[in-house]
């Protein structure tokens, strides 16, 4: 199993510019959570699926971030437009039916200017 | 106040050393996790545990949920163990919410 796939791994932008970060959850797995880490805040939730469908996106930050989940093999976080405060390591995890366990993908590293 | 507290903040020890993290919620959890996230970022779960104590190799992982408290514990560290430990909680809709992590660094 090759894990939570997320891409691109670093992503450097101007400040203004869209950002599309992706993620592929593990094959069966049917929830999937994106979080935010900074040096300040620590590890957040930014919004969770499950089966597709969008639980909980109390975490988002405002409307330039929105999040989603086509088919049950994809995800997406865009950011429109990026400013440097979103500059932060964004991770996706995911989850299989009946197990309270996450695995995390290796990250997405932004940095805006 | 934070929903998750860990303590210490950072530790250091000594390779040998028998050392303890400590986690504090003040939410309702029907679980939690330890998290270990490596110097390159990578973020493994160690532990899921709702009540007891669980075991891996040298990880020890406790609870107590009356009192809203877990410990993890390594023995016979290693610089090798050197890394962030995050404590995190699973919340109503099934998010975790995470503490602030412990760096621990292990020196030869």
């Amino acid at each position: 199993d090759a894990g939570v796939i997320q891409s691109p791994r670093h992503e450097v932008t101007e400040m203004g510019q869209e950002v599309t970060l992706r993620c592929k959850p593990i094959s069966g797995h049917n929830s999937l959570f994106w979080y935010r880490q900074t040096m300040m805040r620590g590890l957040e939730l930014l919004i969770y699926f499950n089966n597709n469908v969008p639980i909980d996106d109390s975490g988002m930050p405002e409307d330039r971030f929105s999040a989603k989940m086509p088919n049950a093999s994809f995800s997406t976080l865009k950011i429109q437009p990026s400013e440097p405060r979103d500059s932060a390591v964004y991770f996706c995890a995911s989850r299989g039916t009946g197990t309270y366990e996450q695995y995390f993908g290796p990250g997405t590293r932004l940095t805006v200017t | 106040k934070n929903e998750v507290e860990q303590s210490p903040q950072n530790l250091t020890a000594q390779e040998g050393e028998f050392i303890t993290i400590n986690c504090s919620y003040s939410v309702g959890i029907s679980a939690l996790h330890w998290l270990q996230q490596h110097p390159g970022g990578g973020i493994v779960s160690l532990f899921m545990l709702s009540s007891g104590k669980k075991k891996h190799g040298r990880l020890i992982a406790t609870i107590n949920i009356q009192e809203k408290h877990s410990s993890l514990h390594i023995t016979a560290s290693h610089p090798r163990d050197s890394a962030v430990y995050i404590c995190a909680v699973r919340g109503s809709q099934g998010n975790l919410i995470f503490g602030k992590g412990t760096k621990l660094s292990v020196k030869p």
